[in-house]
């Protein structure tokens, strides 16, 4: 079956410093990858989407990145961060095609707390 | 543009009581539709999903659905709410082909009273 790892589950970072968020699906492939942004008190907001290894979309203008190195792995970034990019992220992914099954699966997410 | 509206931020049900969490949408076409649930801490969960034919779809833990392309509604029932329920639910809608590419809702935070 299929599974999505995420981590690390709580991080708490300095403002400037580096981010480094992982999240890898295990039991399927070329999955469409997701980001998510939820904070406090807010919504979820979609930040960035893969659909392939190297394709990244952006979603909204912002201090971080990601990354596709390999078809199950994506990565979120930034190399400086800011008070303002606290919050809980969630990784996802779907199926790639349009099938009735390809709903989209979330990690358990990582809680960021930029002091 | 597109957007989902959940007008009930909170909601306070007794336990046992039957529990509806509204949500509406806009959307250019017909939109696959969702209901997650997130207990504190955690991912999502999906309850249940809509993308086409009966518009009254059953999820899991005794939840329902109907949508109602008039209203541009997809509603989340429960005859009978439990302890276990209180939790945080949203609604979103996505696009087939690329079903993860969600648009949700502010989410609605149920309390369930003993």
């Amino acid at each position: 079956s299929q599974t999505i790892h995420q981590w690390p589950a709580t991080l708490v970072q300095p403002v400037g410093s580096p981010l480094s968020l992982e999240c890898t699906v295990e039991g399927t492939s070329n999955p469409n990858l997701y980001w998510y942004r939820q904070a406090a008190g807010r919504g979820l907001q979609l930040l960035f989407y893969s659909v392939g290894i190297g394709q990244i979309s952006s979603e909204v203008p912002q201090n971080l990145s990601a990354s596709r190195p390999q078809d199950r792995q994506f990565i979120l970034s930034s190399k400086k961060l800011l008070l303002s990019d606290s919050g809980f992220y969630l990784c996802a992914w779907s199926g790639s095609g349009t099938g009735a099954n390809t709903e989209a699966f979330f990690g358990q997410g990582t809680r960021l707390t930029v002091v | 543009a597109q957007s989902v509206t959940q007008p009930d931020i909170h909601i306070t049900v007794s336990e046992g009581a039957s529990l509806e969490l509204r949500c509406n949408y806009s959307y250019g076409a017909t939109p696959y539709l969702f209901w997650y649930v997130q207990s504190p801490g955690q991912g999502l969960q999906l309850l249940l999903k809509y993308f086409s034919g009966d518009t009254l779809v059953q999820g899991i833990k005794g939840f329902e659905a109907e949508f109602k392309r008039s209203q541009s509604s997809f509603n989340l029932r429960k005859p009978s709410v439990h302890w276990s329920d209180a939790a945080e639910y949203f609604c979103a809608v996505g696009a087939p082909g690329n079903t993860g590419k969600l648009i949700f809702g502010q989410g609605t935070t149920l309390q369930v009273k003993p």
